[in-house]
């Protein structure tokens, strides 16, 4: 159990266009699911968390009229990278929390951008 | 100074070796603990928890100390498979159950 799924695993885009990042918690409800972003040889860093039904998060420095995200459902939140550019190029990966109260968070399998 | 220090290595171990991964935290409030395992350009999977009376998986021991918010990994006997990076990673004690990692510690097991 407690698998999460991202959709598409990459994505090639040209600089200036949008592009959206699916996460979907297959057998479980979430609803509290986490974005990250990751850079070659770093840390995972938190971009923002998203509940379901309520605006989301951002941590300091992540623009959110940039990185639109939508929590709609209990199974599904969705990170949008609107106009693009190279140096949105990453790794995004995102997890949920389980509905049990548990601090224990299922990461997905990622979702490699690369802008050209 | 960071929330998650940890020592970037590479540790580089032959196979059978012990090798122990240390890592501090800032934050006094932090709640829970975790070491996870990144392999390359694959998300974290989670390794263990670390509680303090410390625990062991298998091969795997961790430790919590408190008082010093110091935490650490021990890998006994490592494995070719053990290669990877691993996250020590802690979650505040607030309502919003975030994540904080370490930049991660790299282990190379060679034959």
């Amino acid at each position: 159990g407690a698998v999460v799924s991202q959709h598409p695993s990459w994505v090639i885009c040209k600089s200036g266009t949008s592009v959206k990042i699916e996460c979907r918690s297959l057998d479980f409800q979430a609803t509290t699911m986490f974005w990250y972003r990751q850079f070659p040889k770093q840390s995972l860093m938190l971009m923002a968390t998203s509940n379901e039904g309520s605006k989301a998060t951002y941590e300091q420095g992540v623009e959110k009229d940039k990185f639109l995200i939508n929590h709609a459902s209990l199974t599904l939140s969705t990170l949008t990278v609107t106009s693009a550019h190279p140096e949105d190029s990453s790794f995004y990966i995102c997890s949920a929390r389980a509905n049990r109260g548990s601090n224990e968070q299922y990461f997905g399998p990622g979702t490699r951008l690369t802008v050209t | 100074r960071k929330e998650v220090e940890q020592d970037p290595g590479p540790f580089n171990v032959p196979e059978g070796a012990t090798v122990a991964f240390n890592c501090t935290y800032s934050n006094s409030a932090s709640q829970s603990f975790f070491w996870y395992r990144q392999d390359c350009r694959k998300e974290p999977k989670l390794l263990m928890s670390v509680y303090s009376s410390g625990n062991e998986d298998g091969r795997f021991t961790a430790q919590l100390n408190r008082a010093s918010q110091y935490i650490s990994l021990l890998i006994r006997d490592s494995k070719l498979s053990d290669s990877a990076t691993y996250l020590c990673v802690v979650n505040i004690a607030d309502s919003s159950y975030k994540l904080i990692f370490g930049s991660g510690t790299r282990l190379l097991v060679r034959p």
